[in-house]
């Protein structure tokens, strides 16, 4: 049974890079056939798709969050991050990740549950 | 992006009764379209997937259709475990979207 975990500071200041650890387990990342993705909720709001990381190191992100995004991957951990720069209040979310099947099904079929993360000085 | 536009948000049903959740798309995305069920505390689950495929272990209450932009998430008899927050999610386009939300409650 893949489980995965979220860690990181549960409070940023203005300003400063959000950053947040996945680790898997049940599984490796460098399995291949996975996407390792983020996922936010911000308060009150819907879910937002972040973005992605492969084991081999290729990312893809939302358009809308690209230019503050840095994801990496450590196959010898199995784990992968995430950098989210120059954060603003409007960034307090709980924050996801998940492992976003390739192929027919594509679909999200693993999540952790999540932590939150508030932005505030 | 693709936006996607659950209804209702919120709904109060009583265990065993059919609950359904729709799910409209701004565009066509065929059958790419999948359920997820949240509950506070838990790690999210995959419900459905392709808009009608039902995942492995999920009961058989839950049942999914449509395709194009009209989707329809189906509980058949409610159980006291299925009071929860439902979301659609597309997976048509490269930048993936989610509705906004269907929250079960206890009437």
């Amino acid at each position: 049974q893949v489980q995965l975990q979220e860690s990181g500071p549960g409070l940023v200041k203005p300003s400063q890079t959000l950053s947040l650890t996945c680790t898997v387990s049940g599984g490796s990342i460098s399995s291949g056939g996975y996407y390792w993705s983020w996922i936010r909720q911000r308060p009150g709001k819907g879910l937002e798709w972040i973005g992605y990381i492969y084991y081999t190191g290729s990312t893809y992100s939302n358009p809308s969050l690209k230019s503050r995004v840095t994801m990496s991957v450590d196959t010898s951990k199995d784990q992968f991050s995430l950098k989210l720069g120059s954060v603003t209040a409007a960034d307090t979310a709980v924050y996801y990740c998940a492992r976003r099947t390739s192929g027919d099904s594509d679909v999200f079929d693993y999540w952790g549950q999540g932590t939150l993360v508030t932005v505030s000085s | 992006d693709i936006q996607m536009t659950q209804s209702p948000s919120s709904l109060s049903a009583s265990v065993g009764d059919r609950v359904a959740i729709t799910c409209r798309a701004s565009q066509s995305i065929s059958s790419f379209l999948n359920w997820y069920q949240f509950k506070p505390g838990k790690a999210p689950k995959l419900l459905i997937y392709a808009a009608s495929n039902l995942q492995g272990g999920v009961p058989s209450r839950f049942s999914g259709s449509g395709s194009g932009t009209d989707f329809t998430l189906t509980i058949s008899r409610l159980q006291p475990e299925d009071f929860a927050t439902y979301y659609c999610q597309q997976s048509y386009s490269t930048v993936l979207t989610f509705g906004g939300g269907t929250k079960v409650e206890i009437k």
